[in-house]
């Protein structure tokens, strides 16, 4: 267990649809990171929080938005699926942006548009 | 941040020590070297990360060399379970995020 907990583990949804995925960061971790891995590329960066702020945006779609809470869980918000956001979505979390430790990952949460 | 190179895919073999070379040229001042691990359907795992010379922990050791254009993740004694994807990051920690290449694939066999 890394500390960082994402949920659903598995989602399966039809296109057109909206779906929200929740991270909780590793205890005391202030910044969290979203990334996509799908089956042919490598994990792609979508959005950074930090203490409630946005912080560095990557190349997330305009129908993805997310945001972190108070009490700095995060969650992301995909709209208007359609079968290529069929993916593998990760969740990291670190103590502040500059982090000599690195990044500690979730086991993600596998979203299925059908 | 600086772009980096690495093999695609090794295979190795159970019980044998596996380099894997990273090659980043244009690597700057500021920046660090990081490794990740990556098995089937998880999120990647820290491994290790350093700024020159080498650098050693319970899982690996990074080899750095004086000019800082290449590393060298060495995994001593491999076990079926060490084939993964194992990404080799490049950047200034003070950067707001990191981002991922191809990473190398590495299979061990029996």
């Amino acid at each position: 267990d890394s500390g960082v907990t994402q949920t659903p583990k598995h989602l399966i949804t039809a296109t057109g649809q909206r779906v929200t995925l929740r991270c909780s960061p590793r205890s005391g971790d202030l910044s969290v990171y979203w990334y996509q891995q799908s089956l042919d590329q490598g994990l792609q960066f979508l959005i950074q929080y930090y203490n409630g702020e946005e912080r560095a945006k990557g190349n997330i779609l305009e129908r993805f938005s997310a945001q972190q809470f108070p009490d700095l869980h995060s969650e992301l918000n995909l709209s208007s699926l359609e079968l290529g956001d069929s993916a593998l979505y990760f969740c990291a979390s670190s103590r502040t942006v500059q982090d000599y430790y690195g990044y500690t990952f979730g086991s993600g949460t596998r979203l299925t548009v059908v | 941040l600086a772009k980096t190179t690495q093999p695609i895919s090794m295979d190795s073999y159970e019980g044998q020590e596996v380099n894997i070379t990273c090659s980043h040229n244009n690597i700057a001042t500021n920046d660090y070297i990081t490794w990740y691990q990556q098995f089937p359907s998880q999120g990647p795992r820290f491994i290790i990360q350093g700024y020159k010379t080498k650098v050693t922990n319970e899982v690996a050791s990074l080899f750095i060399p004086a000019d800082r254009k290449s590393s060298t993740l060495s995994l001593p004694r491999v076990s079926l379970s060490d084939t993964a994807v194992y990404y080799c990051l490049v950047g200034d920690l003070r950067d707001d995020k990191i981002i991922f290449g191809k990473g190398t694939r590495l299979h061990i066999l029996p």
